[in-house]
């Protein structure tokens, strides 16, 4: 059982958008910003959106992030099909002193 | 270009230890925290353990607190993980980290507890 909560999986068709839930508490979400991943089957995870809704270079502005209070959500508009993969939302727990990831999310792009 | 690199993986028996390590390169690891994640297979992510720059604060998941030990080598731009005691529920991908944000990550390194 994760920490945070996320759906298990999210699916759209070409060009709609989705949005993916992270679920958390006071001690991650609620004092400290969240972080997306994405990560390809064999492949390593890569940061998506840091600091709750900022993007790295190179990742496209179809990617959005925010947060409200305990949770937070991954925006993703005009679907495609590169974009079918693993979604995995974190965050710094500070009772753990470490990180507390969601269960991950799998995108399919019908 | 910042780069993460682990090696140390393979098959253990139960109860047996290995010794992780991650090459940093392209940036100044020593003014990074550092973690290690790692992934069972066909399951999500975990964090295990992280280290502040100066070694001063490190900090492990319940289930591998008294069995793992992270450390670093500023010098040598290296992360390691000792593992000992190892168990079955230990079989993941293991991950090298950087920072707060998590970017990069390594590539990865398989670690097989089985007999």
């Amino acid at each position: 059982q994760s920490v945070l909560i996320q759906p298990p999986s999210a699916s759209g068709t070409p060009g709609q958008g989705v949005t993916i839930s992270c679920s958390g508490s006071s001690s991650n979400i609620g004092s400290n910003s969240v972080n997306w991943y994405q990560q390809f089957p064999g492949t390593a995870p890569k940061l998506l959106i840091y600091i709750n809704n900022q993007r790295p270079s190179g990742v496209p502005d179809r990617f959005s992030g925010s947060k409200s209070g305990t949770s937070a959500s991954l925006a993703i508009s005009g679907l495609q099909s590169e974009d079918e993969a693993d979604y995995y939302c974190a965050a710094w727990d500070d009772s753990l002193n470490g990180w507390v990831f969601g269960g991950g999310t799998k995108l399919t792009v019908l | 270009e910042v780069q993460l690199v682990e090696s140390g993986g393979g098959l253990v028996q139960p109860g047996g230890s290995l010794r992780l390590s991650c090459a940093a390169s392209g940036f100044t690891f020593s003014t990074y925290w550092m973690s290690w994640v790692r992934q069972a297979p066909g399951k999500g992510l975990e964090w295990v353990a992280n280290i502040k720059q100066d070694e001063s604060e490190k900090y492990y998941v319940d289930s591998v607190r008294g069995r793992f030990t992270i450390s670093r080598d500023n010098a040598k731009s290296s992360l390691y993980l000792q593992m000992n005691s190892l168990r079955a529920e230990d079989t993941a991908v293991y991950y090298c980290v950087r920072g707060f944000a998590g970017d990069p990550w390594g590539l990865g390194t398989l670690v097989t507890v089985s007999s």
